[in-house]
């Protein structure tokens, strides 16, 4: 069974860092492009950021919004990939999901479950 | 970026009727080189994540019944229940992953009524 399951949300005070993790079973998680998406408390549903497999690259791209201060890795011996969180703003604050998707191009099939982020002094 | 654009933001049908939500995207999302539409449709019910139900505009995701279906092309979509069971109270999104930033509509609430 595909399982992607996040972790390492909570409360963070502004200007500080957090890193999520994205823990994989179920399937080969090096064939896979792992994505983040965020949602807002009572919003609609926004793209972060991707890193694609080894065989494309494992190359990273990023919201505007949020380039420059997140940045995506994955480490494919373990099945985790990250998402590290620098400089957080109260707008940060979200649910934070990973996905899997074959490639770019590629709709995402499976979801985690989340981890809630607040960024709050 | 691709602005993806949803109507109604709210639906309430009765049970058993039909519902349909309408998307359209600001530039197309049509690739003719493999003749596909790479939008999907989601459902998010409420403290859960969300759920893929279609993929290139109208291929149904495995498990998912068969009054949801999807169709449209290029620019516009519709995401169509047949016969509208308690069970599909949600958010329904459409997606669009032609290219980074993937995107979404803001969303349709769908209600009994």
């Amino acid at each position: 069974e595909v399982q992607l399951v996040e972790s390492g949300g909570g409360l963070v005070q502004p200007g500080r860092s957090l890193r999520l993790s994205c823990t994989a079973s179920g399937f080969t998680f090096g064939d896979y492009l792992v994505s983040w998406f965020r949602q807002a408390p009572g919003k609609g549903l926004e793209w972060v950021g991707f890193i694609r497999s080894k065989a494309y690259g494992g190359t990273a791209e990023y919201a505007a919004s949020v380039k420059g201060t997140f940045t995506i890795s994955r480490d494919d011996s373990k099945s985790i990939a990250y998402l590290q969180m620098n400089s957080l703003k109260t707008e940060d604050t979200a649910m934070y999901y990973c996905t899997r998707s074959v490639g770019t191009g590629w709709p995402f099939d499976y979801w985690g479950r989340g981890t809630l982020v607040t960024v709050s002094s | 970026d691709i602005v993806m654009t949803q109507s109604p933001d709210s639906l309430a049908v009765s049970l058993g009727e039909r519902a349909t939500i309408n998307c359209k995207s600001s530039q197309s999302v049509f690739y003719s080189s493999n003749n596909k539409n790479y939008l999907g449709w989601y459902q998010q019910k409420p403290g859960q994540p969300p759920k893929v139900l279609i993929y290139w505009a109208s291929t149904r995701e495995s498990g998912v019944p068969d009054r949801f279906s999807g169709s449209g092309s290029g620019t516009d979509f519709t995401l169509t229940i047949s016969s509208l069971q308690a069970e599909d109270v949600a958010v329904y999104y459409c997606h669009q992953y032609y290219s980074p930033p993937y995107t979404f509509g803001q969303g349709t609430k769908l209600e009994i009524k």
